[in-house]
């Protein structure tokens, strides 16, 4: 499986937008991206996922670059439940099982 | 619908003692996954099962078994725990029919273990 880079650790004031960058140089042409956030002493829980293009919906968009070495989750108004760290994972879209290889991910601190 | 139940919640167990991690799912998923995590460690797979009758290992699955017991449960077990075992458990299930692309997993609320 390609591996992903993302910052230990970010800040973000309450209401305003936050972008968590993910770096992801060895992703291959079937590799899905997906997001999924863990909230203190809580399960994971998916966020979104995308290909090539840019995707919305109710929780953050997900903007791909056009080479797809790079994502960026942008959560458009932080609030605090968003506090949580956030996993960039890579999954093979033609995968014969549906593994998750979770790094350490992001950890979004929101100040009010 | 409750999602994905996990029992016990938290657990402390003596060395070489031996317990059985229960997780079950109301979804009518068809694969069900254990993972581990370390504290500030991201999620590890311990054991996962594609589909009813059938288990496999994952990443770290060592000094433990699983049961898929029937679709809709699958038992985490420690035959003799050991302090390194020491951790959170979460259980996952996902529709899955084949081709990862898509799939979204969802985690029950985890099981934290303490082995002394």
């Amino acid at each position: 499986d390609a591996k992903t880079t993302q910052p230990n650790s970010m800040e973000s004031n309450e209401e305003e937008p936050v972008h968590l960058p993910c770096n992801h140089s060895t992703i291959s042409g079937t590799d899905y991206i997906h997001w999924y956030r863990q909230l203190p002493s809580q399960g994971p829980e998916y966020v979104i996922h995308g290909l090539t293009s840019n995707v919305n919906n109710r929780m953050a968009s997900l903007a791909i670059a056009e080479d797809r070495k790079s994502s960026t989750l942008i959560l458009h108004r932080a609030t605090l439940r968003d506090a949580a760290v956030y996993y960039c994972i890579l999954r093979d879209g033609g995968g014969a099982t549906n593994k998750l290889i979770f790094g350490t991910g992001t950890l979004l601190a929101v100040q009010p | 619908n409750a999602g994905v139940t996990q029992t016990p919640k938290f657990q402390v167990l003596k060395t070489g003692q031996s317990m059985t991690l229960q997780c079950a799912q109301d979804m009518n998923h068809n694969s069900m996954y254990w993972y581990r995590q370390d504290p500030g460690m991201g999620l590890r797979l311990i054991y996962y099962s594609a589909s009813e009758g059938t288990t496999d290992k994952g990443e770290v699955p060592n000094g433990y078994n699983v049961s898929r017991l029937n679709k809709r449960e699958f038992s985490l077990r420690l035959e003799s725990a050991a302090p390194s075992q020491t951790s959170v458990y979460f259980c996952a299930s996902s529709v899955f029919r084949g081709g990862a692309s898509t799939d979204t997993q969802y985690f029950g609320p985890g099981t934290r273990l303490t082995v002394l």
